[in-house]
């Protein structure tokens, strides 16, 4: 089985400042990493996966991940914040052979002007 | 692309109703689907897996007579609350996949409050 540690409960920001997301998992196969942001009563929306390939993956809004196999990471980074990117964010993994998802408890980011 | 709806977005009802919530994959064919619940400042929390016609795979500790699922078509799951209780109160979120493929595209989620 697959479990994700998000190191960070709340991450509080100005704005305009650059944010990194700690991510560790653990998984004794292969696996695939997502992250996800969540708006308040909102579903889910994908910011950035990795499946394969290179390990620095740019997702939307500015958004980037490295994959560290070695470190079992996969932190999230953002260069320039801004107030909209207050959210909740999730990271997940799943085995490379299997679709289901396993998350983090979450990291709620907020952004001050 | 890649677009998920779920319905409805918010239900208030009686304890003792059975509310039944919608995912639709509106542009693509998704041969499965999963349900999940989310409490308050939680994580998410899988339900259950649903494959396009075959029985639904749900995870230790939940109830499969009390949340009834059911994907009949390549484009619609549905889970269905049965009698439902104040303790049934949550956010459920469904999410699709389209053909076996990566990632799994979430719906807007049904903020669910029973009386």
């Amino acid at each position: 089985a697959q479990s994700v540690t998000q190191l960070d409960s709340q991450v509080p920001v100005f704005e305009e400042a650059p944010v990194e997301l700690r991510c560790n998992y653990s998984s004794s196969v292969s696996v695939y990493l997502f992250w996800y942001v969540q708006y308040p009563n909102q579903g889910l929306q994908l910011l950035l996966k990795y499946l394969s390939g290179s390990t620095l993956v740019k997702g939307i809004n500015g958004f980037e991940a490295e994959f560290n196999k070695s470190q079992t990471s996969f932190h999230l980074r953002k260069p320039s914040v801004h107030i909209s990117d207050t959210a909740e964010y999730f990271c997940a993994v799943s085995a490379s052979n299997d679709y289901k998802l396993s998350f983090g408890a979450g990291t709620t980011v907020t952004v001050r002007a | 692309g890649a677009v998920v709806s779920q319905h409805p977005s918010r239900v208030i009802c009686k304890s003792g109703t059975s509310v039944k919530i919608e995912c639709r994959s509106l542009d693509f064919q998704a041969t499965t689907m999963f349900w999940y619940r989310q409490f308050p400042k939680q994580s998410l929390m899988l339900m259950a897996t649903s494959n396009e016609g075959s029985k639904a795979t749900y995870e230790q500790g939940v109830e499969k007579d009390k949340f009834l699922i059911n994907h009949a078509s390549l484009t619609l799951s549905t889970l269905t609350v049965t009698s439902a209780h104040p303790e049934d109160s949550s956010f459920y979120i469904c999410s699709a996949l389209g053909q076996g493929n990566q990632p799994q595209h979430f719906g807007d989620g049904t903020r669910l409050s029973i009386l």
